[in-house]
């Protein structure tokens, strides 16, 4: 599969200032997307996810944008609290593929 | 309670030595996955299987062998044929194939 990629490795905010995560995906034919947060030494868990015939979807404090035409996805917290802090990934699923194709992952690091 | 179980926590091999990972799912899917994490990188695909009985190998294959006896079970078993074993492995299931996937709280693995 293609690479899936993310523009910055580190991310610090303070806490209450909204977050901003993007990802850079190279197969335009990729229809499924998906944001997944992992704190240390646990598995990733769903936060978001979106299809590739929508722009935006908005979740509890998370909105995950689409675009197609730059092939970026993004993902915004608002609000950011210390418990967001984490490793967020973002995942692609590119046409009649079996599973999904992760990135390396963005580290957020909220500051109080 | 549902979801993926995987254990054990913590696994620690001897040089030489073959070692079984469990993974368990109670959701209900048909499609498993297992996930291998290096320190800092993104998640690389080992196996996967969509139905019982059945499987295929993923992007890192070498070393490492599966089962699909039953459709809550999916085992993988590192050999001592793969030379650098010592990861995080995260098992996933989805409904469908290349759906959202769920996962389990990952095995860490250390080669002593």
């Amino acid at each position: 599969g293609e690479s899936v990629g993310l523009h910055l490795p580190t991310l610090s905010v303070q806490e209450g200032d909204n977050s901003i995560i993007n990802c850079a995906y190279s197969n335009s034919a990729s229809d499924y997307f998906i944001w997944y947060k992992q704190e240390s030494g646990k598995g990733p868990q769903f936060i978001i996810d979106i299809r590739s015939n929508m722009d935006k979807r908005q979740g509890q404090r998370v909105t995950v944008l689409l675009n197609k035409t730059v092939k970026h996805l993004s993902l915004q917290i608002a609000a950011t609290q210390p418990g967001d802090s984490a490793v967020y990934f973002c995942a692609e699923r590119e046409p009649g593929a079996n599973n999904l194709f992760f990135g390396t992952g963005t580290r957020l690091t909220v500051i109080p | 309670d549902g979801g993926i179980t995987q254990s054990p926590k913590y696994l620690f091999r001897k040089e030489g030595q073959n070692v079984t990972l469990s993974c368990e799912q109670n959701l209900n899917h048909d499609a498993m996955y297992w996930y291998r994490q290096d320190p800092g990188q993104g998640l690389r695909l080992i196996y996967y299987s969509q139905i019982v009985n059945d499987f295929q190998k993923g992007d890192i294959a070498e070393g490492y062998s599966v089962s699909r006896e039953k459709k809550e079970s999916f085992p993988l078993t590192v050999t001592s044929a793969q030379k650098n074993p010592t990861a995080f492995y995260l098992c996933a299931s989805s409904e469908g194939q290349g759906g959202r996937a769920f996962f389990g709280q990952g095995t860490r693995l250390t080669v002593v």
